[in-house]
């Protein structure tokens, strides 16, 4: 498996509360990315970095920031989580652009807020 | 936005016969990847077809792409039980490159 590691890999959080979750690589790669997996709605992407304060929307980008400030940490930040965002949350990472080069996944966050 | 969608939904074969899912898309695409996720583990990449291939092998897995029906499959041949899972393609648009996940075909293989 490639070396990713995500933190925690359960959380309960209430309404409101800020949330923070970790990914970790040891692969050097230079593209990282966070994910949501819901039901009936396969992965969406929610911002990706491709270096060091390096970063970028995706497509549900709302309500998540995100940091980079070495290339082997990945943070995912929920402002003030709502329970729309009771989800399983993907860190993956890239060598090259995503498109035309694989991804590797961590084994994801379970994410519930109350 | 554009996205691939598997069929069948689920799909449940018993162990040794042969699994095919396909994967439909709406526009013009560079690649296609496949990729499998056991329950409770993130999704592993399995195979990247390009726009101008129309077939690739790896062991028991074989991956077609049809451009002109905007459709790729994905067959595996002899299952085993560690075969259950469910698999993902995911497609990237020309002017929107970014994967597009869909969501996936339900693998059962039956002992």
């Amino acid at each position: 498996d490639a070396g990713i590691t995500q933190s925690p890999r359960h959380k309960v959080t209430e309404t409101g509360t800020p949330v923070t979750l970790r990914c970790h690589q040891t692969e050097n790669h230079r593209y990282m990315y966070w994910y949501r997996q819901d039901p009936g709605h396969g992965l969406r992407l929610i911002h990706y970095s491709y270096g060091v304060k390096d970063t970028d929307k995706g497509e549900v980008s709302d309500g998540y920031s995100v940091s980079r400030s070495k290339t082997e940490d990945f943070l995912l930040t929920l402002e003030s989580a709502t329970s729309s965002q009771t989800s399983v949350y993907f860190c993956a990472i890239s060598e090259n652009w995503q498109v035309g080069s694989p991804l590797h996944f961590g084994n994801g966050t379970r994410l519930t807020v109350t | 936005s554009q996205q691939g969608e598997e069929d069948p939904q689920a799909l449940s074969i018993q162990e040794g016969e042969n699994a095919t899912m396909n994967c439909s898309y709406k526009t013009s695409i560079n690649n296609l990847q496949w990729y499998r996720q056991n329950s409770g583990r993130g999704l592993v990449h399995l195979i990247l077809i390009r726009s101008n291939e129309r077939e690739k092998h790896s062991g028991r897995l074989r991956v077609t792409l049809d451009t002109s029906k905007k459709s790729s499959s994905l067959l595996i041949t002899a299952s085993r039980a560690a075969d259950t899972a469910s698999y993902f393609c995911a497609t990237d648009a020309f002017g929107n490159e970014k994967l597009t996940f869909g969501t996936g075909t339900r693998l059962t293989i039956i002992p």
